[in-house]
């Protein structure tokens, strides 16, 4: 079974702290991704990596920045946390699509951080 | 537009009935489609995932997908109080990244 862990189920920081979020997935995927999810607005892509080293923006990348330096770890980076940066934080991970001909590219999705920033 | 949407909710059925779950999207080069379960405070559970126009079926779910419509939909056959959940639709248009709704909340009363 693909597992996906992250760092912290529950976190409270304060406002302008530096947050790291980390996330380890035992799959061997190439992909990793980070999202948040908040009421309505459902998942939004913050930013993924392809590879080691490798990053893309998502819908979403501002006051936020990655880092993957192995392949199985993704950290998520809150520079100067703010309040409207309470949310569910998700991280996932996957296959690259090159490698999911058969399979179609699914997704697996480690258990969240439900961070506050106070 | 939104690229993928689906009925917020709730959608409540009693237990024992079929739930049916619809999801549209606007990318007709969208090739694969998942969906995910999600309870309360939890993360999403992949639960089906479709490629190919028709229906495939997995125990009480089958999943229906019509392309030329832009049509994903997830049916719970059977359904139980366990089942309440919202559900997520998700679409991958051939990039490495998936898109998803916003979810549809199912209720099953007892």
């Amino acid at each position: 079974d693909v597992k996906v862990t992250q760092s912290s189920r529950y976190l409270v920081k304060r406002t302008g702290e530096k947050v790291f979020l980390e996330c380890v997935q035992d799959m061997d995927h190439e992909n990793m991704f980070w999202y948040r999810q908040d009421p309505g607005l459902g998942l939004r892509l913050i930013y993924f990596s392809y590879d080691v080293k490798m990053k893309e923006k998502g819908d979403i990348p501002e006051g936020y920045s990655v880092s993957r330096e192995k392949k199985e770890r993704f950290s998520l980076i809150l520079e100067s946390a703010s309040t409207n940066q309470t949310s569910m934080y998700l991280c996932a991970s996957s296959d690259p699509i090159w490698k999911t001909v058969a399979s179609g590219y699914e997704q697996y999705f480690g258990p969240g951080t439900r961070l506050t920033v106070t | 537009q939104k690229e993928v949407e689906q009925n917020s909710g709730p959608l409540s059925v009693p237990e024992g009935a079929i739930a049916s779950l619809n999801c549209t999207y606007s990318d007709r080069v969208s090739q694969s489609f998942f969906w995910y379960r999600q309870y309360s405070g939890k993360s999403p559970e992949l639960i089906m995932s479709i490629y190919s126009n028709g229906d495939k079926e997995d125990g009480r779910f089958t999943a229906q997908l019509n392309k030329a419509s832009q049509y994903v939909s997830l049916l719970i056959r059977d359904s139980q109080p366990s089942d309440s959940a919202t559900y997520l639709c998700a679409v991958n248009t051939g990039f490495q990244k998936l898109v998803f709704g916003t979810g549809t909340r199912l209720l099953v009363s007892p």
